[in-house]
């Protein structure tokens, strides 16, 4: 157990379904973020929270909408998902957003393996 | 911006090999420096770090020394396992920037 819990494990959904993935520490960690790891590719950061609010947004397509209702959550909602978003999501959290994070790093959760058919 | 670059796998080594992932990291200032590791299924564990020049971070038989002249951090360990079968990302973070990761590397042991 990393402290960070990830739910649902492995989820396939087709391309009209509606989706949501959920994230959730209770570490004392003020900044949460969503990543994506696609087969071959680097991981990539899709969002990231600090203290419930977004401070980044890395031209995300609009298909997916975070949101963070407290420091301790971190949803990601998914609707008419592709094929080519199927990768495993993985959530993480630090300290804080900028500072701290170079002394502790971040804590991953175990991810979410999507499936999209 | 910030980058990191690691050698790039895959890796294939014997049990008892001796282990060298190669990782820089160009940055403006003097980042922290960390290792992560992925096993099969999971997310990313930190396995260590170092947080300024010259430290040696050390875990799990993997050590890693970061190099100010040549802001290296390469990953090795002595004698590897099956069971250090994984892929490895070395990662940096420096100042009001987010953490930013190499693209990985694939170790695969085999007995």
């Amino acid at each position: 157990e990393t402290g960070v819990t990830q739910t649902p494990r492995h989820l396939v959904m087709g391309m009209t379904n509606k989706k949501s993935l959920k994230c959730e520490q209770h570490l004392g960690h003020n900044a949460m973020y969503w990543y994506k790891q696609s087969a071959k590719k680097p991981l990539e950061l899709m969002f990231v929270y600090s203290l419930e609010e977004r401070v980044e947004n890395n031209s995300v397509p609009s298909r997916f909408s975070p949101e963070c209702p407290n420091s301790s959550h971190l949803f990601l909602h998914l609707h008419t998902l592709q094929p080519e978003d199927s990768a495993l999501y993985l959530c993480a959290s630090s300290q804080n957003w900028l500072n701290a994070a170079d002394i502790y790093g971040y804590t991953f959760g175990s991810g979410t393996r999507l499936t999209v058919v | 911006g910030n980058s990191v670059t690691q050698m790039e796998g895959p890796v294939t080594l014997s049990e008892e090999a001796f282990l060298t992932i190669n990782c820089t990291y160009t940055a403006t200032g003097y980042p922290s420096l960390f290792w992560y590791v992925q096993y099969p299924g999971e997310g990313l564990q930190l396995l260590l770090k170092a947080t300024k020049a010259d430290d040696k971070g050390s875990n799990k038989g993997f050590e890693a020394t970061y190099r100010k002249e040549t802001t290296s951090f390469h990953l090795e360990k002595g004698s590897v396992q099956v069971s250090d079968s994984a892929v490895y990302f070395c990662a940096g973070v420096s100042g009001n920037t987010p953490l930013v990761f190499g693209k990985g590397t694939r170790l695969s042991v085999i007995a």
